[in-house]
Parts: structure tokens; sequence; C-alpha cells
């Protein structure tokens, strides 16, 4: 069975450029994450979809940040402009709803120079 | 503030010895409690789980154990093996909101 996958799995840009990460949940779940990893902050939270709707996205650092989910198998977190404050390892996350373990995509690690 | 600590960064122990991670969280309404593992280059992998309702659950080498008065969570691996040198997360929900993940503990099994 295929896993969340994630693309790209390294991505460095400089400061300015817009950033897509995508992200292909697992095939028949329904809830959908994006977490940021950095040393300083762990693994935080930044917005998470049901059934394709976005829930909660509190965990979004600033309006350059934003996550689409236009259908059940893709979703995309777009960073514009990007900062180099914003490098971080990125990681989508699926699950089935309800009390279900996450499943996580190996991440993107982002680097803004 | 963090509801979720896991106060050891890291944590050696030797071949066929137990480890012992641990985690504490805030919220007595948390009630569900998950572990997970993570490779370097890796997204985290769950590991193993644990209601409320309960205070053990056993999964081969690996147990957690909830002591839901002391707000106290721990994972035990015996044996350990190198295998298992990994950074381990700690993850708590209520209800059906996300997860809320500690830091994690990096464990290096020495052979």
């Amino acid at each position: 069975d295929a896993g969340v996958i994630q693309s790209p799995r390294h991505e460095v840009t400089e400061m300015g450029q817009e950033v897509t990460l995508r992200c292909k949940p697992i095939s028949g779940h329904n809830s959908l994450f994006w977490y940021r990893q950095t040393m300083m902050r762990g693994l935080e939270l930044l917005i998470y979809f049901n059934n394709n709707v976005p829930i909660d996205d509190s965990g979004m650092p600033e309006d350059r940040f934003s996550a689409k989910m236009p259908n059940a198998s893709f979703s995309t977190l777009k960073i514009q402009p990007s900062e180099p404050r914003d490098s971080a390892v990125y990681f989508c996350a699926s699950s089935f709803f309800g009390n279900q373990p996450q499943h996580f995509g190996d991440g993107t690690r982002l680097s803004i120079l | 503030d963090q509801q979720v600590k896991q106060n050891s960064p890291s944590l050696s122990v030797q071949e066929g010895r137990i480890s012992i991670l641990n985690c504490d969280y805030t919220n007595s309404m948390f009630d569900y409690f998950l572990w997970y593992k993570k490779y370097p280059a890796e997204g985290p992998t769950f590991l193993i789980s644990i209601s409320s309702i309960k205070d053990k659950n056993e999964d081969g080498r690996f147990t957690v154990f909830l002591n839901k008065s002391a707000k106290h969570l721990s994972l035990h691996i015996v044996p350990s093996q190198p295998g298992d040198s990994a950074v381990y997360f700690c993850a708590v929900r209520s209800g059906n909101t996300p997860l809320v993940f500690g830091k994690g503990t990096r464990l290096s099994v020495i052979a």
C-alpha cells in the first residue's frame, strides 16, 4: 500500500520566491494535516482538513502561508513570499476521521536562502 | 505553553536492557495517547497507542503505561535493540482534535 506521498523531498530557493509543497494522502483517509518541524518548536500543526474542508488553520504562522485541498487525493501548502525563517521540514499526514493514528509522509526539507 | 513535555532530549541504553521514555501532559481532557518513532530523513511512524480507559497496552517489546492522576505516559522497550535507535515522540489528543506532539527524545541503543 502506498503511504502518504510528499513532493518535493528537498527544496532550496531564494528569499521572496513562491514555494509550493504537495501531498497525496492515503486513499480512503478523510483527514489531512500539515505540520512543520523545527529544532526550537518541534512538530507544530499548521492546518488540518476533514473531508477536504479546512477545519482549523490557527497554526498557520502568517498570511504568507496558505493551504488548499481541491479533492480527496491532493493538497498543497504554499508560501508566498518565502523568508529564511520558513526553513524547516514540512510534513503531511493523513488519517481516518476519529480516534485513529495519523500516517506521515517523509517530509519536504525546505531551505530558504 | 507546552501541553506535552518530553523532558529528556536524549537517552542512551545498552543493547538488551530496558529503555524507558517519559512524557508529561497538562490537560486532563486528553483521552488518547500515542507514541511515534522517527528515523532520520523519514516521517514519524506510529508505534503504539493507549486510550484513557486503560493504564497499560503491550505490543511485543513495546509497552505503554498511562498514569492519569499524574498526567504521565511512558514507553518501555525491552529488550532494546540497535534498530530501536531513533527519535521518539509522544502525542496526545482530546476527542477528535488533532494530535499534539512533544518535542521528542533521541534514543541511542549501544551494542
